[in-house]
């Protein structure tokens, strides 16, 4: 199907552990981004992606690394996990400039540290 | 650094009603502006984009404006239905594809 998809949708896990989110996107879009929500401080920009090998830090990279070597995928990897890490993660995707810019977002994944 | 503020955080009316939530930015340098609605345990979902050459956008009962003299957009959402009950975000970026969100208003309409 047509889309954007993240994995899993719910995660459990424990401090200190590596943790990779995946999201996959059939369009082809350039862009690819990844957010945190939490309450109080809405969703936050943790990194994105223009193009594939090409990365960039958003406003809170600390504890997270990127990778894109697909145009369709783009993992976001918790090194070491950290309670502060509990959140809902949101994976988002968009063509490049004028109306393609429209931000399409997957369902999210609900991780827990422990 | 940017931020982004929405007013209010809640709000509660009676369907029929017509209304008007707001977004405020501190750097008005704004190029691309989006106005998204996000229903509990969902992802969200873009209801309108204003490019930086536009000044609003219309889809349906919604219209959204983006002033960026002043740094504020607006969404109006005309006739209002319990179904548009959700959060609403706006989010917009500068330079770079950095899309900075807001908090957010929840939106609640009683039947």
């Amino acid at each position: 199907d047509a889309g954007i998809t993240q994995s899993p949708r719910y995660k459990i896990t424990e401090t200190g552990r590596q943790v990779t989110l995946m999201c996959h996107q059939t369009w082809s879009h350039s862009y690819m981004f990844w957010y945190r929500q939490d309450l109080g401080h809405g969703l936050r920009l943790i990194y994105y992606s223009a193009a594939a090998d090409i990365t960039d830090k958003g406003e809170v990279p600390d504890g997270y690394v990127v990778s894109r070597s697909k145009t369709e995928n783009f993992p976001l990897t918790l090194e070491s996990a950290t309670r502060s890490q509990t959140s809902v993660y949101f994976c988002a995707s968009s063509a490049t400039g004028g109306a393609g810019e429209k931000l399409f977002f997957g369902s999210g994944t609900q991780l827990s540290v422990l | 650094k940017q931020e982004v503020t929405q007013i209010p955080a809640a709000l509660s009316v009676p369907e029929g009603e017509n209304l008007v939530l707001n977004c405020s930015f501190t750097d008005s340098a704004i190029y691309n502006l989006q106005w998204f609605r996000q229903d509990p345990g969902k992802g969200l979902t873009s209801l309108l984009l204003i490019q930086s050459s536009q000044r609003e956008q219309t889809s349906g009962r919604l219209n959204a404006s983006l002033d960026k003299s002043s740094g504020r957009s607006t969404l109006y959402i005309a006739a209002s239905q319990p179904g548009d009950s959700a959060t609403y975000l706006c989010a917009g970026r500068g330079g770079t594809y950095k899309y900075i969100f807001g908090t957010g208003t929840r939106l609640k309409v009683l039947a």
